[in-house]
């Protein structure tokens, strides 16, 4: 399978603790967004990443939550000190440039 | 700011109907795109289409069209002879093209479409 990957699927974790989340995009995407989705919305927009470059962030994106993307393959997702208010299902997409965006399963976290 | 709004939370029809799902967009950029997604109870988000601000053409694949109109603004979707297969919640999404930007999505809330046999 080519598409956008993402692990863990489902994360349960207690409030307080770190959790990290990778994606893998579609191989030659030189695009990859993160959004978030909570019960009954649509997606939410956090971050987006040029190749290695991290070049927007939404100001959803606090200061517990950092992204990379190294050597512009594979990204993760680092929340630290998770609160309740963080469960939600985090979602990946890749594109190339100014395409349409392709989007992974998603990751399910639920916080304790 | 953009917006997209999907008046509709959730619509329930029998197979074989035909219905259609509406999408009001609000943007103050000349140049945008449109896309729909589909998202089965997997939660995968699917990629339907995607339409640029300069072509008002209507679009037909298979059973789903789609009705462009800048005029007043939306971007309708209809499906014909509809099938259980289509249950799902159906997103509209708006991406502005800014010069050097992410061209990240904003998506309206979703409809949910149930088709019963």
């Amino acid at each position: 399978d080519t598409g956008v990957s993402q692990d863990p699927r489902h994360k349960i974790t207690k409030r307080g603790q770190n959790v990290t989340f990778r994606c893998d995009p579609i191989s030659e995407h030189n695009r990859l967004y993160w959004y978030r989705q909570t019960l009954g919305q649509g997606p939410e927009f956090l971050t987006y990443f040029q190749n290695e470059a991290q070049l927007e962030k939404s100001r959803l994106l606090s200061d517990r939550f950092s992204a990379e993307r190294p050597k512009g393959s594979f990204s993760t997702l680092e929340i630290q000190r998770t609160e309740q208010g963080d469960s939600a299902m985090y979602l990946c997409a890749s594109s190339i440039n100014r395409r349409t965006q392709y989007f992974g399963p998603g990751t399910r976290l639920t916080v304790l | 700011a953009q917006k997209v709004t999907q008046a509709q939370t959730e619509i329930s029809v029998v197979e074989k109907e035909d219905v259609t799902l509406d999408c009001v967009y609000e943007t103050r950029d000349t140049t945008y795109y449109l896309f729909w997604y589909k998202q089965p109870p997997s939660g995968e988000l699917v990629f339907l289409i995607r339409r640029n601000s300069f072509d008002e053409q209507n679009e037909i694949s298979g059973r789903y069209s789609w009705n462009f109109q800048k005029s007043t603004s939306s971007f309708n979707f209809t499906i014909t002879a509809s099938q259980v297969v289509d249950s799902a919640v159906y997103f509209c999404a708006l991406s502005e093209a800014p010069q050097g930007g992410s061209e990240k999505l904003v998506f309206g809330k979703g409809t949910k479409l149930t088709v019963n046999p």
